[in-house]
């Protein structure tokens, strides 16, 4: 366990669904971010979160919304999916520069 | 803008050997260079850092880093390799400094250890 919890572990959505990923860390970190890592891609900064505030979007598309309600807590609101965004989805946590960032396990999303 | 290459997709080394794996960034200023691993199906896993100060570093599971500045890399090695060690290999630089950046990741480094 490295502090920052991500559920589910897996997920199967079609492309009509709408589902949520949960990222929660107790680490005391101001800073939250979504990654997005496809095969044969390198890791793809999603969204950004400083102190709940977004501070950056890394041009994803609005089929994607993330939520910080407090900085512990970071979801991915997740509708009308396409299979090529069928990918493992990390979050991370952080608290300044020098700590470097924390991962979660990720959650392994697949798009049917 | 910041970048940062890892030239090789997939490195075998035997158990026992040498390892050392090729970071090089492009940056203005001096940067923060991080090295993560990550075992399939988890999250990544922070093995050592830098900032400033002694161009070596050591981290976790047995690893070392060196900053060489007059060649913008900042290579992973370790001793003697355990199959353990099987993982991908993430070299990572802070886009900018100040109290808060942004992790930019290259693409990866897989190793794969033989008996």
């Amino acid at each position: 366990e490295t502090g920052v919890t991500q559920t589910p572990r897996h997920l199967v959505m079609g492309m009509t669904n709408k589902k949520s990923l949960k990222c929660e860390q107790h680490l005391g970190h101001n800073a939250m971010y979504w990654y997005k890592q496809s095969a044969k891609k390198p890791l793809e900064l999603m969204f950004v979160y400083n102190f709940k505030e977004q501070t950056e979007n890394n041009s994803v598309p609005s089929r994607f919304s993330p939520e910080c309600p407090n900085s512990s807590h970071l979801f991915l609101h997740l509708h009308t999916l396409q299979p090529e965004d069928s990918a493992l989805y990390l979050c991370a946590s952080s608290q300044g520069l020098t700590d470097g960032y924390t991962f979660g396990s990720g959650t392994r999303l697949t798009v049917v | 803008a910041q970048s940062v290459t890892q030239p090789d997709i997939h490195i075998t080394v035997s158990e026992g050997a040498s390892l050392e794996l090729r970071c090089n960034y492009s940056y203005g200023a001096t940067p923060y260079l991080f090295w993560y691993v990550q075992s399939p199906g988890q999250g990544l896993q922070l093995l050592l850092k830098y900032f400033s100060g002694d161009t070596l570093v050591q981290g976790i599971k047995g690893f070392e880093a060196e900053f060489k500045r007059s060649q913008s890399s900042f290579n992973l090695r370790k001793p003697s390799v355990h199959w353990s060690d099987a993982a991908e290999y993430f070299c990572a630089v802070v886009t900018y400094g100040g109290s808060q950046g942004n992790l930019i990741f290259g693409k990866g480094t897989k190793l794969s250890v033989k008996p």
